[in-house]
């Protein structure tokens, strides 16, 4: 059974500041997919940012991008110029053939 | 476009009561998606249905809890003879073919139980 774990439950930064998110998994499957999820207080999940496990090169999508290790299996999470709308619950989370498993999450702040 | 939809977004009901949620995927969507959201985790999956078929259930779902796509449609998500452990956000996400490499999510379901 595959396992993701998000080692950080609360961080907080200042606005403009850079942070990182980790996730790390777990499992013996070959291909997969890997995705960082944000859920702002009371409002709906969103996708942030896809990686495929076949691709070596990491996924960006604007201010956030992933440093995806494959061997490690770590799948960390960058925002830069972080601001005050990236305030939410991140979840990273990984898809076999089916349904997604999620980590517990890591509640992000960000700070004027 | 319209997202995907549930209904409703909030329920209260008493212990031992029947409740039923729906969600609407968003069109040409054939795959559809439960899962379990406890306050300060991340969701767990329940079930998941490809069109009309159910294809896959959690040993979360206990026998109380059935699900069905009648027409590969909408959805819906009944509970029956509700405890205090089932309040909980149940959100619903739908998948479009042919990678099924993203999940778009309802607003989700809050379920109280008292």
């Amino acid at each position: 059974a595959q396992t993701v774990t998000q080692s950080q439950p609360e961080m907080s930064v200042q606005e403009a500041e850079t942070v990182t998110l980790s996730c790390t998994y777990d499992t013996s499957e070959n291909n997969y997919y890997l995705f960082w999820y944000k859920q702002p207080p009371s409002r709906q999940m969103i996708l942030v940012i896809r990686q495929e496990a076949y691709k070596q090169q990491n996924a960006t999508e604007n201010r956030f991008s992933v440093n995806f290790q494959k061997a490690a299996k770590s799948f960390s999470l960058k925002i830069s110029d972080s601001q005050l709308g990236d305030t939410a619950m991140y979840f990273c989370a990984f898809q076999g053939a089916q349904k997604l498993v999620f980590g517990q999450g890591t509640r992000l702040t960000i700070n004027p | 476009d319209t997202g995907v939809s549930q209904d409703p977004r909030h329920k209260i009901t008493k212990r031992g009561q029947n409740v039923t949620f729906r969600c609407d995927p968003i069109s040409e969507h054939n795959r559809l998606y439960w899962y379990r959201q406890t306050l300060g985790q991340g969701p767990e999956f329940l079930t998941y249905f490809q069109n009309e078929a159910q294809l896959e259930k959690s040993r979360l779902l206990s026998d109380r809890f059935s699900a069905e796509r009648p027409k590969g449609s909408f959805s819906t998500l009944e509970i029956q003879r509700t405890e205090q452990g089932d309040s909980a956000m149940y959100l619903c996400a739908s998948s479009p073919p042919p990678y099924y490499n993203e999940q778009f999510f309802g607003p989700g379901t809050r379920l109280t139980v008292l």
